[in-house]
C-alpha cells in the first residue's frame, strides 16, 4: 500500500531535549511538507522540500530543523529553542500531475513537553 | 484577519439532517481544498475546486471564485460523518503551499 507513515504516534520529551520525528512515504512524490496544528488554529507550514538535498523554511520554522537525503524520508527535529513545540505534527507529500495538485498527510506524530 | 475563515467553527446535528459548512477567503487562489480529519488525527483530502461544483457519494463542494466562498454540503448526514472539516486555499507559489482554515467541529447524533 502506497502512502505516508509517521513514527512515532506520540512522544513525550523533557524541555531542553531535541527530538526528531519520522515522516516516509513510497508515493515517490517529489515534494514533501511538515505542518503544526494547534487547537482552534488552521495547520501551519514549519519547513517543505521539493526535492532531494533541497528545502526551505516554511512559515514558522524557528526552532526546527529538517533533512532531505533521501526522496522517501523527511524527518524534522523539534530543537530545544523551540519555545512551545507542544503540537500536533503532520507531514505531508505532493502530487502534481496534470490537473491535479493535491496532498497527502500522515497520520500525526502529538508531541508533549514535559 | 485570518486569510481563510471557516464558519461554524462548531456544528452539531441530528442524524439525517442536511450539512452546510462555509469558507471564505481573501487571497487569490489557484484551488480550494476540502479536506476531512478524523479524531486520530489522519487527514484525507475529500476535493479540490477550482470552479463549479463536485460530488462525491453524500458530499458536494461549491465555490463562487468572484465571491471568494466555498461551500461543503453533506447529505443524510450519519455519525460517520463527525470530524474535522478543513478548507484550505492553494496558489501564488510554485511550491505547493497551502493556506488553512482553522476547521469546522463537525458532531453528528443518531
Amino acid at each position: 500500500d502506497g502512502g505516508i507513515t509517521q513514527s512515532p504516534k506520540y512522544l513525550f520529551r523533557k524541555e531542553g531535549q531535541n527530538v526528531t520525528l519520522s515522516c516516509e512515504q513510497n508515493l515517490n512524490h517529489d515534494a514533501m511538507y511538515w505542518y503544526r496544528q494547534d487547537p482552534g488554529q488552521g495547520l501551519r507550514l514549519i519547513y517543505y522540500s521539493q526535492i532531494v538535498n533541497d528545502f526551505q523554511k516554511g512559515d514558522i520554522a524557528e526552532g526546527y530543523s529538517v533533512s532531505r537525503e533521501k526522496k522517501e524520508s523527511f524527518p524534522l527535529t523539534v530543537t530545544s529553542a523551540q519555545k512551545n513545540p507542544t503540537a500536533f505534527y503532520l507531514c505531508a507529500s505532493r502530487l502534481l500531475a496534470g490537473d491535479l495538485d493535491e496532498q497527502f498527510f500522515g497520520p500525526g506524530t502529538r508531541l508533549t513537553v514535559l | 484577519k485570518n486569510e481563510v475563515e471557516q464558519s461554524p467553527q462548531n456544528l452539531t446535528a441530528q442524524e439525517g439532517e442536511f450539512i452546510t459548512i462555509n469558507c471564505s477567503y481573501s487571497v487569490g487562489i489557484s484551488a480550494l481544498h476540502w479536506l476531512q480529519q478524523h479524531p486520530g488525527g489522519g487527514i484525507v483530502s475529500l476535493f479540490m475546486l477550482s470552479s463549479g461544483k463536485k460530488k462525491h457519494g453524500r458530499l458536494i463542494a461549491t465555490i463562487n471564485i468572484q465571491e471568494k466562498h466555498s461551500s461543503l454540503h453533506i447529505t443524510a448526514s450519519h455519525p460517520r460523518d463527525s470530524a474535522v472539516y478543513i478548507c484550505a486555499v492553494s496558489g501564488g507559489t510554485s511550491y505547493g503551499k497551502l493556506t488553512f482554515g482553522q476547521g469546522t467541529i463537525l458532531t453528528v447524533h443518531p
